[in-house]
């Protein structure tokens, strides 16, 4: 089974500054990564798929990237809406298995 | 656009088998090449991947869950279930169902269920 790792646990910064959030494979997944947000009391919401793909609707200070075994999420200018948990999420084709990072909590210093 | 509504009973005694029911509107769930999948969350932890249905009816599961899960898919009623047999406390989660064309783009709101007697 793919293990996903993603660090830190906990990001405290501040509006206005930049996120960097990292999530690491145990073994190459290739570009197939998604990242979440999930606010307290919603369910999550995709934000990247296939590692740098924007989903609908993502504002352009979000962005995604990597491939193999690092990927990585980038806020470039947090917004208050953008405290919350994020995960990191692979897909595996054969055998079909579905696996989701401990997640990064991202608050407000 | 889709949407996805969770239901059933909130609370499952121990032993017992936890059964929820989610509603797809907006589309059909017969179309596409959409997997239809139930996630799950335990209070203040992460996400966990139960399993999924196609509309063939074809399924796959999370090995750690799977003798205990069933995924069944009604398309005239436009719903897929979930059957989750034996639980425990360890189960008590809020449970999502979600549409995944690759990845997961539609969330219900999600179903708390409690496992206590």
């Amino acid at each position: 089974e793919i293990v996903l790792t993603q660090s830190p646990a906990t990001l405290s910064l501040s509006p206005g500054e930049r996120a960097t959030l990292s999530c690491r494979a145990s073994q190459s997944i290739s570009n197939y990564l998604a990242w979440y947000q999930q606010k307290p009391g919603q369910a999550p919401r995709l934000l990247f798929y296939d590692a740098s793909n924007r989903a609908t609707g993502i504002p352009a200070r979000f962005s995604g990237s990597g491939s193999g075994t690092d990927f990585t999420l980038t806020i470039s200018s947090l917004e208050p809406e953008d405290f919350a948990v994020y995960y990191c999420q692979q897909r595996t084709n054969w055998p079909p298995m579905i696996t989701f990072g401990p997640g990064t909590k991202v608050d407000i210093k | 656009q889709v949407q996805l509504q969770e239901s059933g009973p909130g609370l499952v005694k121990p032993s017992q088998t936890l059964s929820l029911t989610c509603t797809v509107s907006g589309g059909s769930i017969s179309s596409g090449s959409y997997y239809w999948s139930w996630i799950r969350q335990p209070a203040g932890k992460g996400l966990e991947w139960i399993g999924r249905i196609y509309t063939s009816g074809s399924t796959s599961y999370n090995p750690s869950l799977k003798s205990r899960v069933t995924i069944s898919i009604d398309t005239s009623k436009n719903q897929f279930s979930l059957k989750l047999t034996s639980v425990t406390a360890a189960d008590t989660a809020v449970y999502y169902c979600a549409s995944q064309l690759g990845y997961f783009d539609y969330w219900g709101q999600g179903a708390l269920v409690t496992v206590s007697s």
